[in-house]
């Protein structure tokens, strides 16, 4: 069984302040772990994902995430947030072909 | 992108009719999923298909059923949709299962009423 904890439900942050976004994930099994943002009325997109080799992953729009395999964490972080960057963020997990899906954080900038 | 369309984008229906969601890839992906996008919930499998006239159940198939007669076409059908069934549908598709990127389309949104 695998499962993924996104523990912040919303994440206010001033717009050029960095951010960071939490995901922990349990599993039995190696894994592949991904974040897709989704904004609004629209579907999910790929933001970045971990397959192997270095532990720090760059993404699109700025975005990077450390996998941690002691901590089981993949957090998802950027340095300077844009009022664009306003969406709802999903860690996902993927062990034995089973895509499992976290909760959700609703990142809001602030101007 | 896949080059997936899901129609309808918008339906209000009442308890206890069908209802079909349709989804249309265009990119010849084995793989194609329905989800169900929640408050709280994230998003959840309900079905999906790892060939034509191949599909297995997800993690809250009960009261949904699906069909894939063409590559293409992927059919989420509400066999008598219920209130709680109110919700956005995502379908996604994928060249492979296991380590590939989904790709979604733009979602359903149903409500029963």
């Amino acid at each position: 069984a695998q499962s993924v904890t996104q523990l912040d439900s919303q994440v206010p942050v001033f717009e050029e302040a960095p951010v960071e976004l939490r995901c922990n994930y349990s599993s039995s099994v190696s894994v592949y772990l991904f974040w897709y943002v989704q904004y609004p009325n629209q579907g999910l997109q790929l933001l970045l994902k971990y397959l192997s080799g270095s532990t720090l992953v760059k993404g699109i729009n700025g975005f990077e995430a450390e996998f941690n395999k002691s901590q089981t964490s993949f957090h998802l972080r950027k340095p300077s947030v844009h009022i664009s960057d306003t969406a709802e963020y999903f860690c996902a997990v993927v062990g034995y072909q089973k895509v499992t899906f976290g909760t959700g954080t609703k990142l809001q900038v602030i101007p | 992108d896949a080059g997936i369309t899901q129609s309808p984008r918008h339906k209000v229906t009442e308890t206890g009719t069908p209802v079909t969601l349709r989804c249309h890839q265009t990119e010849n992906h084995r793989y194609m999923y329905w989800y169900r996008q929640d408050p709280g919930h994230g998003l959840r499998l309900i079905h999906y298909s790892y060939g034509v006239k191949d599909t297995d159940k997800g993690e809250v198939s009960d009261g949904y059923s699906v069909s894939r007669s063409k590559t293409e076409d992927f059919l989420l059908t509400l066999e008598s949709a219920t209130s709680s069934q109110t919700s956005v549908y995502f379908c996604a598709t994928a060249v492979e299962s296991g380590a590939n990127v989904l790709t979604f389309g733009a979602g359903s949104r149903l409500t029963v009423l």
